[in-house]
């Protein structure tokens, strides 16, 4: 099983501000890694995968980047639909496990 | 459109099984891997494991081992997660989800999740 430690858990940042969120594997998953944004009542969307690539639709102020063990999600500058929670998912290996999440606060 | 559509809320005693079901449409079917993933009020989210609507072929995650049976019907492009011996602890929104492609990993497509109630 591979381990995964997401950080932080909890991210209070203001509109127009830029943030990163992590993600660190127990061993190297080379870039199968996706990250996902989820709001509050509804189902997690696809933001990015092959640890870089963004999704059709997603606007560019999101990016991803990293490969082996460590990885980040970026948000360049923060509106308000980008408060939600954001998790990590390694596709590497199973069980295809899921980050711990990190919740977007606003301050 | 593209999308699948869950069963209903579901109310279980401690002991019992459910069985949630997704139905794909706007794609075809048998072209995508299923995953399930579940996850318990406030908190994070929790893969099951994902089956292959072509073959049938399924893989689960070691906790659900012994517990859980993923089963599709073709016929009506349909996905089943079975959950058995059922105790408060799987009380959670289950949610059924489509893999980018074929063997992808990765999820482009969920449902809106069925909450499954564990309780005596």
């Amino acid at each position: 099983v591979i381990w995964m430690t997401q950080s932080p858990s909890l991210l209070s940042a203001s509109t127009g501000d830029r943030v990163t969120i992590s993600c660190r594997m127990s061993q190297g998953i080379s870039s199968y890694l996706a990250w996902y944004q989820q709001k509050p009542g509804k189902a997690p969307e696809l933001l990015i995968y092959a640890a870089s690539t963004l999704q059709s639709g997603v606007p560019s102020r999101f990016s991803g980047s990293g490969s082996g063990t460590d990885f980040t999600l970026t948000i360049s500058c923060l509106q308000s639909e980008d408060f939600a929670t954001y998790y990590c998912q390694q596709y590497y290996s199973f069980p295809h496990t899921f980050g711990q999440g990190t919740k977007l606060e606003i301050k | 459109q593209v999308q699948l559509v869950q069963s209903g809320a579901e109310v279980k005693k401690p002991g019992a099984s459910v069985k949630v079901s997704c139905k794909a449409s706007g794609y075809t079917f048998t072209s995508y891997d299923i995953n399930w993933v579940r996850q318990a009020t406030g908190q994070g989210l929790e893969w099951m494991g994902w089956m292959n609507p072509n073959s049938g072929n399924t893989g689960y995650a070691q906790k659900f081992q012994g517990r859980v049976t993923m089963t599709r019907n073709t016929s009506i492009s349909t996905a089943y997660m079975e959950l058995s011996s059922l105790r408060s602890e799987d009380t959670a929104v289950y949610y059924c989800a489509r893999e980018y492609t074929a063997a992808a990993g990765f999820i482009d497509l969920w449902g809106r999740g069925t909450l499954v109630t564990v309780s005596s």
